[in-house]
């Protein structure tokens, strides 16, 4: 009965490096969220998967980021040319299906020096 | 950008006593939906109002919603001190789940 998987839990890399952050949501949810979270806020969507495609990316904050589903489960957030800002909680989050409610993974902690 | 926003930002009580936490939201919903997070952890999904309902309960928590001042509360009752954590509201966007959390309440219980 394993939930949500993130992985790395934590992740301090340099400026200007590329990441990758990856989600192994709950085996048979369809749907899958990335959520951006930064201290003393609440989670901001960052995209929504349905199966293998990318249904909403409208939170994506810029061309730097980039997340990809390409088998239905397993799903990768790419960042590249990190900044600073980028520093925050990823969280990801899946559904049985779009509507049903989300369960999140425990995030990564991501740092930029 | 942030739907939401709960009051207080920060609570703190003794084991025993109630709690409530209200959320504000600024346009029209199909839902609302009430989150914990415990410190360094992902959220958890505690309980889900639809427009139409005015009134919910789970266990020891009680949930409001008056659509008509866009506004939520959720009562923890009989607090104990593993209610410490953090409390999101969340609205839902696109008809597919897309939530929208507000800044949240972080409530400490004392024993």
């Amino acid at each position: 009965g394993a939930g949500v998987s993130q992985t790395p839990s934590n992740k301090v890399t340099e400026k200007g490096k590329y990441v990758e952050l990856r989600c192994d949501p709950i085996s048979g949810h369809t749907a899958l969220y990335w959520y951006r979270q930064s201290l003393g806020q609440g989670p901001e969507f960052l995209i929504y998967f349905q199966g293998t495609g990318a249904a909403d990316d409208s939170g994506l904050p810029n061309d730097r980021f980039f997340a990809v589903r390409p088998e239905g489960s397993v799903s990768t957030l790419k960042i590249q040319r990190t900044e600073r800002g980028d520093s925050a909680v990823y969280l990801c989050a899946s559904s049985l299906t779009a509507n049903q409610p989300q369960h999140f993974g425990d995030g990564t902690r991501l740092s930029i020096l | 950008s942030q739907q939401g926003e709960e009051d207080p930002q920060a609570l703190s009580i003794q084991e025993g006593e109630n709690a409530t936490m209200n959320c504000s939201y600024k346009t029209s919903i199909n839902n609302l939906q009430w989150y914990r997070q415990n410190s360094g952890r992902g959220l958890v999904h505690l309980i889900l109002i639809r427009s139409n309902e005015r009134e919910k309960h789970s266990g020891r928590l009680r949930v409001t919603l008056d659509t008509s001042k866009k506004s939520s509360s959720l009562l923890i009752t009989a607090s104990r001190a593993a209610d410490t954590a953090s409390y999101f509201c969340a609205t839902e966007e696109g008809g597919y789940n897309k939530l929208i959390f507000g800044a949240g309440t972080r409530l400490a219980v004392h024993p």
